[in-house]
């Protein structure tokens, strides 16, 4: 099947910083979103992005739909120790039903 | 207020054992999925139900069942032909398949096989 593909796999901050993550693929997706997840818990809705270049904020979070429309990216601006958990990347193509989701990265912050 | 409900949050099951897990959900979703999430495998899907009496295998479907009698509910089996069911299960609804404002997820059942 379709592959997203996340990076890093994993990330040791401390907090205050700035960070960055991608989500890659060899295929063209109409649709991205971020969702995070919180240990034991279900992941959340973070951010939609539906257009080519589209650049969406929430809050500390700013997430682009890659131009290509094969990637997208998730920024968080200056770190908090509740930002710490998994984000995952997920993609809708125009001939799929079901969404695909990337594999996730791993947020850790440093005390 | 609306939203969807796993149960139980923990379950422990012995080897060669069936086991159910519920999903419940009140947002009038049409479709709902079952994923499994092992440790840095991401989340796999297992089942989905795009309508009521409806449901299609995922990509790791082998050695579990599932059923979509009500638009509410849409339990995951896990059947002893499972041969490693230890995970965390995910269970989500969307509104309708190829859901573009994405899924809803519950919090999640952890199933530890003793």
């Amino acid at each position: 099947g379709q592959q997203l593909n996340q990076s890093p796999q994993s990330m040791f901050i401390q907090e205050g910083e700035d960070v960055s993550m991608n989500c890659t693929s060899s295929s063209i997706f109409n649709t991205w979103l971020w969702y995070k997840q919180d240990p034991g818990e279900g992941p959340v809705l973070l951010i939609a992005l539906y257009k080519a270049g589209e650049l969406t904020s929430n809050g500390r979070l700013t997430a682009q739909f890659g131009i290509t429309r094969k990637d997208s990216f998730l920024n968080i601006s200056a770190s908090i120790p509740s930002d710490v958990g998994i984000y995952f990347c997920a993609g809708l193509m125009n001939r799929d039903d079901k969404i695909i989701f990337g594999k996730g990265t791993r947020l850790h912050i440093l005390p | 207020d609306g939203g969807i409900t796993q149960s139980p949050k923990y379950l422990f099951r012995k080897e060669g054992q069936n086991v159910t897990l519920s999903c419940e959900q009140n947002l009038n979703h049409d479709a709902m999925y079952w994923y499994r999430q092992d440790p840095g495998q991401g989340l796999r899907l297992i089942y989905y139900s795009q309508i009521v009496n409806d449901f299609q295998k995922g990509d790791i479907a082998e050695g579990y069942s599932v059923s979509r009698e009500k638009k509410e509910s849409f339990p995951l089996t896990v059947t002893s032909a499972q041969k490693n069911p230890t995970a965390f299960y995910l269970c989500a609804s969307s509104l309708h398949h190829r859901e573009t404002g994405g899924y809803t997820f519950g919090s999640g059942t952890r199933l530890t096989v003793v």
